[in-house]
């Protein structure tokens, strides 16, 4: 079974303060590919990135990086300088390849006021 | 031009009607999926869909049906509706062979009175 597990479920800041969301995971496959969602105000989902479990390289794109490590099995999300437009629910997700189903966990929703 | 699309965006119905939501995807994906998200926001997969194989979440009750005509279109049959199925309905697209990340539509906001 897999699970995802994002402890804060809500997280308030001030703008241009940098904030990291947690996202653990469990999963018995050797294979499995990690993801990060945002779900801004209007309700979509928008997809932010995708690691698989084979490469645990940390990964920056422009205010955002992703810090993936497989020894205490967890893909944490920093957003530098934090903007009001970043507010949001963000999701971490997990998938093994089995139909390419994701396993949501429950979402952080980030505040961030000017 | 929408990747994956669906309608309504907005379906508000009563107790014991049978609804159905729309999807289609015109990205050339091999597997579409239906998930909903409850008032507090979590989030299930519900179906996963291609053209060989239905793979139903099994916690999901048989009134709910997907219906594919053609691989680019994924449809939500609902029947008896009960205000419990008052939720998000997100559907779904990824290219599972280069496990490629889902695309999803803006979501059907379903409310049962």
């Amino acid at each position: 079974a897999q699970k995802v597990t994002q402890a804060q479920t809500e997280i308030s800041v001030v703008e241009k303060e940098d904030v990291t969301l947690d996202c653990v995971y469990e999963t018995r496959d050797t294979t499995y590919y990690l993801f990060w969602y945002k779900q801004p105000p209007s309700g979509e989902l928008v997809f932010l990135i995708r690691r698989n479990s084979f490469d645990e390289q940390n990964e920056i794109s422009g205010r955002y990086s992703w810090n993936f490590q497989k020894s205490t099995s967890s893909f944490n999300f920093t957003i530098t300088a934090s903007q009001v437009v970043d507010s949001a629910v963000y999701f971490c997700a997990l998938n093994n390849n089995a139909g390419n189903m994701l396993t949501f966990g429950g979402g952080t929703r980030l505040m961030v006021k000017p | 031009d929408t990747a994956v699309s669906q309608t309504p965006k907005y379906l508000v119905t009563q107790m014991g009607n049978d609804k159905s939501i729309k999807c289609e995807q015109n990205l050339g994906h091999d597997t579409m999926y239906w998930y909903k998200q409850d008032s507090k926001k979590f989030l299930k997969i519900m179906f996963s869909y291609n053209n060989k194989e239905l793979i139903i979440n099994e916690t999901v009750p048989n009134r709910f049906s997907p219906k594919s005509p053609d691989k680019a279109h994924l449809n939500l049959h609902i029947n008896s509706l009960e205000l419990g199925d008052s939720a998000v309905y997100f559907c779904a697209s990824s290219q599972v062979l280069q496990n490629t990340e889902a695309f999803f539509g803006q979501g059907t906001r379903l409310t049962v009175v």
